[in-house]
C-alpha cells in the first residue's frame, strides 16, 4: 500500500536549535518526494522537492532534505530554526509521472523565541 | 492574486443537505486535484482531473461525492446528503504536467461543518 509516515507529531524547539523531521514512505516504483509547509492561517506551500539527481536537495528558507533510497526516507533538516518557522510540515510522495500526492500525517513545529 | 481560489471559504450546513464547492485553478494548469483534510491529519486524496477528464477517484470516496470539471477550467465538488463525518477542510490544488515533478499549488480550502 502507498503510505507516508512522519515520525514526530509535535516538535518544540528553541530558536537557533537544529531541526530534523523524519519521513518514510512506502510506494512501488520510482517516486517524487516533497515537503510542504502550512503556516498558521495560510495554504500549503512547497518547501522543496526531489525527483532525480543529487539526493540532497535545498529548498526555500534554508531548509534541505536528503533522499536515502535504501531507507525509503526523505528527512527534512534546518541547521538553525527561527520563530517564523512555526508551522505544520507535511511530507508527500507521488509517482514519477506525477498525479495524486500521498501525504504523511504532518508534524507541528513550535519554535520558542 | 493568480493562485488557486476556492469558494466558499466556510460552509455550515445541516445534516442531509447537499453542498457544492468551487475551485478555480491556476489558468495554465491542466491538472486539478481535490483533497480532504481533518484535524491532525495530512490531506487525503479524493479525485483528480487532467483537463476535463476525471482520471482517478479514491476508492474511499462515497457515492455521495461527485466532482466535475466541465470545460477543463474550474471544478466543482458536490456532497449529497451530508453527514457529520463529512466535516473537514476540502482542498483544491492544481499543477501542470511534464518532467521534473511539477509542483501542486494549493488553495486556501473550504471548511465544511455539518451540524
Amino acid at each position: 500500500a502507498q503510505s507516508v509516515s512522519q515520525h514526530n507529531h509535535h516538535v518544540i524547539l528553541s530558536e537557533a536549535a537544529s531541526l530534523e523531521l523524519g519521513c518514510n514512505y512506502s510506494y512501488g516504483g520510482t517516486v517524487n518526494l516533497f515537503w510542504y509547509v502550512q503556516y498558521p492561517g495560510q495554504h500549503l506551500q512547497l518547501l522543496l522537492k526531489y525527483f532525480s539527481g543529487d539526493p540532497l536537495v535545498k529548498g526555500i528558507k534554508g531548509f534541505e532534505a536528503e533522499f536515502i533510497k535504501s531507507k525509503f526516507s526523505f528527512n527534512l533538516r534546518k541547521p538553525s530554526v527561527q520563530w517564523s518557522d512555526t508551522a505544520e510540515y507535511f511530507c508527500a510522495v507521488n509517482a514519477r509521472l506525477g498525479g495524486k500526492l500521498i501525504f504523511g500525517q504532518g508534524t507541528e513545529l513550535s519554535v520558542k523565541p | 492574486d493568480t493562485g488557486v481560489s476556492q469558494d466558499p471559504r466556510h460552509k455550515i450546513t445541516k445534516r442531509g443537505q447537499n453542498v457544492t464547492f468551487r475551485c478555480d485553478p491556476i489558468s495554465e494548469h491542466n491538472r486539478l486535484y481535490w483533497y480532504r483534510q481533518t484535524l491532525g491529519q495530512g490531506p487525503e486524496f479524493l479525485t483528480y482531473f487532467q483537463n476535463e477528464a476525471q482520471l482517478e477517484k479514491s476508492r474511499l470516496l462515497s457515492d455521495r461525492f461527485s466532482a466535475e470539471r466541465p470545460k477543463g477550467s474550474f471544478s466543482t465538488l458536490e456532497i449529497q446528503r451530508t453527514e457529520q463525518g463529512d466535516s473537514a477542510m476540502y482542498l483544491c490544488a492544481s499543477s501542470s504536467t511534464g518532467q521534473g515533478a511539477p509542483e501542486a499549488f494549493f488553495g486556501q480550502g473550504t471548511r465544511l461543518t455539518v451540524v
